[in-house]
């Protein structure tokens, strides 16, 4: 069954440090890969997925098939970066989306 | 604005009773997803709906039901409700059903309390 870990629940960093935030999952095939984030109070949000292959925010994560790791990255957080950060797994299969525990984010000034 | 609206934004109710989450997808999108956010269980998959049809089921406990109206907004019904319902109810909507490899868009929820 597929499965997504994401082992820090809390990450803390000072502004202006790099983050990378870890995402590992298990799936037998070729999963697509989201990074979802949600701001305090609001509603998740889309924030990457692997296979657009860009940058948002100054965000971008890596599918490393080997390793089977999607961990999301930024050379200078800023205090706005703080928020809910959601590994996801979507399978070709037809199987529904597979969530990771989240990340919360902290930036500190 | 994601363009999935969730109705209503607050409710407030005591054990035993029943309740209907409502969600109206985006337009265009024929998938509608139901999750439940609390704060010890993370963001947890209860049901997937496609074009009115139950397309995928995950942990969603027998005194909640859901279903996908023709005009494709769908609805979450709790019953029996317990204390430990107490949680964020989000609403997603995507374009496909099959393959999944649609990204989702989230409503701004629905926050259920038990009293």
């Amino acid at each position: 069954a597929q499965r997504v870990t994401q082992p820090e629940k809390l990450l803390s960093v000072f502004k202006g440090a790099p983050v990378e935030l870890k995402c590992n999952y298990s799936y037998s095939g070729s999963p697509e890969l989201f990074w979802y984030v949600q701001y305090s109070r609001q509603r998740l949000q889309l924030l990457l997925r692997h296979i657009s292959r860009e940058s948002i925010k100054g965000f971008t994560a890596d599918l490393n098939k080997g390793e089977t790791s999607f961990h999301l990255k930024k050379p200078f957080a800023q205090e706005e970066d703080s928020a809910m950060y959601y590994c996801a797994l979507s399978p070709f299969s037809g199987q529904n989306f597979v969530f990771g525990p989240g990340t919360r984010l902290s930036v500190l000034p | 604005d994601s363009g999935v609206t969730q109705t209503p934004k607050h409710l407030i109710t005591a054990t035993g009773q029943r309740v209907t989450l409502r969600c109206s997808p985006r337009s265009g999108d024929l998938s509608v997803y139901w999750y439940q956010q609390s704060l010890d269980q993370g963001l947890q998959f209860l049901i997937q709906y496609y074009n009115g049809e139950e397309r995928a089921k995950g942990n969603i406990l027998e005194r909640f039901s859901a279903q996908q109206f023709p005009d494709l907004h769908s609805e979450l019904n709790l019953s029996s409700l317990e204390l430990g319902d107490s949680a964020l109810y989000f609403c997603a909507s995507s374009v496909g059903g099959t393959g999944s490899d649609q990204p989702q868009h989230f409503g701004d929820g629905t926050r259920l309390s038990i009293l």
